[in-house]
């Protein structure tokens, strides 16, 4: 059974910072894998979608990688802002034609 | 059109009563989901239509009464809900297999009193 772990669970930094969330998996067989932002009370919104045959995708201030032989996928973020302040989701959709999720990371950025 | 719209926003129920959630696409999807979340945690898969058929149903109690009458409405029909299933629903919407990501809707707030 596919579980995914996302760490840090929660995350507290200055603005201005670079950061890394992190996004493991422990089947590598996957059709893609998705980053979501969910601010709270609110639905998700889709930041950065790879491909399993792709390595990374970047959006912006934001860069997503995707190694599967290790099951892991990171997500950059650049020059953090307080606007960045959410919780951030990793999802994969692998051959039960199911989006499994990960357990999230709380990032409050403050100024 | 690139958004998947759910109705309404928020809405209080009691347990004898019936109400439906409502969702629309507009982005030629042929997947639609139902999903429930609860605070601090990630959401869960309840339904899959593919095809306007129903091909997942996780093991939802009955009080929840999924209905996809064309590829671009999907209802959630609701009936002698309990106060646990306060929480926030969304319903997302893909190709099928997902080639293009997911999108999903803003979600429907629901409180059981």
């Amino acid at each position: 059974k596919q579980e995914v772990t996302q760490i840090p669970a929660a995350l507290s930094v200055p603005e201005g910072e670079n950061l890394v969330l992190n996004c493991s998996f422990t089947d590598s067989a996957i059709y893609n894998l998705q980053w979501f932002r969910q601010d709270p009370g609110k639905g998700l919104t889709s930041l950065l979608l790879i491909q399993s045959s792709q390595r990374e995708q970047t959006s912006g201030r934001l860069n997503a990688s995707l190694d599967k032989s290790s099951g892991r996928s990171t997500l950059y973020i650049a020059a953090s802002q307080p606007g960045d302040s959410a919780t951030y989701l990793c999802a994969l959709e692998d051959n039960t034609d199911k989006l499994i999720f990960g357990t999230g990371t709380r990032l409050q950025v403050f100024p | 059109d690139t958004e998947v719209t759910q109705t309404p926003k928020h809405l209080v129920m009691g347990m004898t009563n019936k109400k439906s959630l409502k969702c629309e696409q507009h982005m030629g999807h042929r997947a639609m989901y139902w999903y429930k979340q609860k605070a601090k945690k990630p959401p869960e898969l309840m339904f899959v239509y593919s095809y306007e058929k129903l091909s997942i149903n996780e093991s939802v109690p009955s009080r929840f009464s999924p209905e996809c009458p064309n590829s671009s409405l999907l209802n959630l029909h609701l009936h002698a809900l309990q106060p646990e299933d306060s929480a926030l629903y969304l319903c997302a919407s893909s190709r099928v297999r997902g080639l293009q990501g997911y999108t999903f809707g803003s979600g429907t707030r629901l409180t059981v009193v």
